[in-house]
């Protein structure tokens, strides 16, 4: 079964600081990594995708996650933080079940809440 | 482009009704899948609906049901809601073409039971 680790539930950095947000997975087949972002009642939006090409993947808004598999992790980084960078983080795997050629169900972990100080 | 629709926006229930909440999916998406989140909580995968029937199905009980319509369109229903169904419900429509396929939220249904 696959499984998805968010270490921390909550980040808390200043504005122009460097972001970087854990995830870890397990899974018994290749996955499919997802990082998405949710903003207070709203809905989520895709920050960004791995999907088997390159490990460094680059998302919206200036974030970049790297897939390991030796260390099975997908991190979520951004180089220098926004105030409008705090929300709530979602790390995904995909099951890999071939739903009709769709993405099959994500998995999501608890999440990280990101804060910004100015 | 249209995005992922769903109504209501709030619902507030009280124990032991049933509910129905709609999700309208993104043009050129003919999958569309219905996430429960709790407070504080990631969201879980309810189930999925491809062609018009249940393609999989999470850990939920059978009084969470669903429909999808021709225009791919779907419904969520719940009978004899419990207190612990207080939740955001997502629906998420997708297009067919793996992995790599495209997938859109929409801002959720926030269902409140009393």
């Amino acid at each position: 079964a696959q499984s998805v680790t968010q270490l921390g539930s909550h980040v808390s950095v200043s504005e122009g600081a460097l972001v970087l947000l854990r995830c870890n997975y397990s899974s018994s087949v290749p996955p499919y990594l997802f990082w998405y972002v949710q903003y207070p009642n709203q809905g989520l939006q895709l920050l960004l995708k791995y999907t088997s090409a390159a490990t460094l993947v680059k998302g919206i808004n200036g974030f970049e996650a790297e897939f390991k598999k030796s260390e099975t992790s997908f991190h979520l980084t951004k180089p220098s933080a926004h105030m409008s960078d705090a929300a709530e983080y979602f790390c995904a795997v995909s099951d890999g079940a071939n739903y009709g050629g769709s993405q099959g169900n994500l998995i999501f972990g608890k999440g990280t809440k990101l804060s910004v100080k100015p | 482009e249209t995005g992922v629709t769903q109504s209501p926006t709030h619902l507030i229930k009280t124990r032991g009704q049933q509910v129905t909440l709609r999700c309208s999916s993104q043009s050129g998406h003919n999958t569309v899948s219905w996430y429960q989140q709790a407070l504080g909580q990631g969201p879980q995968f309810i189930f999925q609906y491809y062609r018009e029937e249940e393609n999989g199905r999470g850990n939920f009980p059978p009084r969470f049901s669903g429909l999808q319509f021709p225009n791919y369109s779907s419904e969520l229903n719940v009978n004899a809601l419990e207190l612990d169904d207080s939740a955001l419900y997502l629906c998420a429509s997708s297009s067919s073409g793996g992995q790599g396929g495209k997938s859109a939220f929409g801002s959720g249904t926030r269902l409140t039971v009393v």
